[in-house]
């Protein structure tokens, strides 16, 4: 069964201050993926990798960092985090092997709120 | 750049009527589509997917067909239940741009169902 596990599930920041959310596929999939979820606006992709300490920018970058340091870890860093970043944050990962009719495997999400 | 439109935010039924979300997308290639379904407290998962003109995807009662005359994949299952509460995403795969790498998602559809 495929797993991609986020921490932390939950977080409250304070504006300006620095969040680091985490993401571990055991999936072996070359691909991996941060969204953002926020009512009426659906799932928009920030940052993705499909190969290690490579990251590419999605259609909501700014204000966001990726990192990944190995095949399976796959980071989202907020620098100086803003009350506009407070949402839901999802993890994915895909088999490179698949093409564009691979699936997307998702984490569980982390909820991030930024007072 | 390609696109996803889900034309419901939010659909109210009761058990056993008929649902339709209707799903239309724009890519400059032959995109595989895909139905996503979020239950409440976890990540989306795949309900199926179609990759060919007049393919029919199909999953737990749900179905729908890929049209590319119309560019459209609307979601359809003939009698819901109250345990089909969720929110459903569109999405597309577009191997002729550079969307092919990633998922582009529609806007999603909660859909809330009574007994």
């Amino acid at each position: 069964e495929a797993a991609v596990t986020q921490s932390p599930r939950s977080k409250v920041a304070v504006t300006g201050g620095k969040v680091t959310l985490s993401c571990h596929q055991t999936n072996n999939h070359d691909y991996m993926y941060w969204y953002r979820q926020d009512t009426g606006h659906g799932l928009r992709l920030i940052h993705y990798s499909y190969v290690a300490d490579s990251t590419e920018k999605g259609d909501i970058p700014d204000g966001y960092k990726a990192s990944r340091p190995s095949q399976e870890n796959f980071s989202l860093i907020l620098e100086l985090a803003s009350l506009s970043q407070t949402a839901v944050y999802f993890c994915a990962s895909r088999e490179l092997r698949e093409g564009n009719t691979g699936q997307l495997y998702f984490g569980e999400g982390s909820k991030l709120t930024v007072l | 750049g390609d696109s996803v439109t889900q034309t419901e935010g939010q659909v109210a039924l009761s058990e056993e009527d008929f649902l339709t979300i209707h799903c239309n997308y724009s890519a400059s290639g032959y995109p595989t589509l895909f139905w996503y379904v979020q239950y409440p407290g976890e990540g989306p998962q795949l309900l199926f997917r179609a990759s060919r003109d007049k393919e029919k995807g199909s999953s737990r009662g749900f179905e729908a067909t890929y049209d590319k005359g119309t560019t459209s994949f609307h979601l359809r299952k003939a009698s819901v239940q109250e345990s089909d509460s969720a929110v459903y995403y569109c999405a597309l795969s577009d191997p002729g741009s550079s969307s092919f790498s990633k998922l582009v998602f529609g806007q999603g559809t909660s859909l809330s169902v009574v007994p």
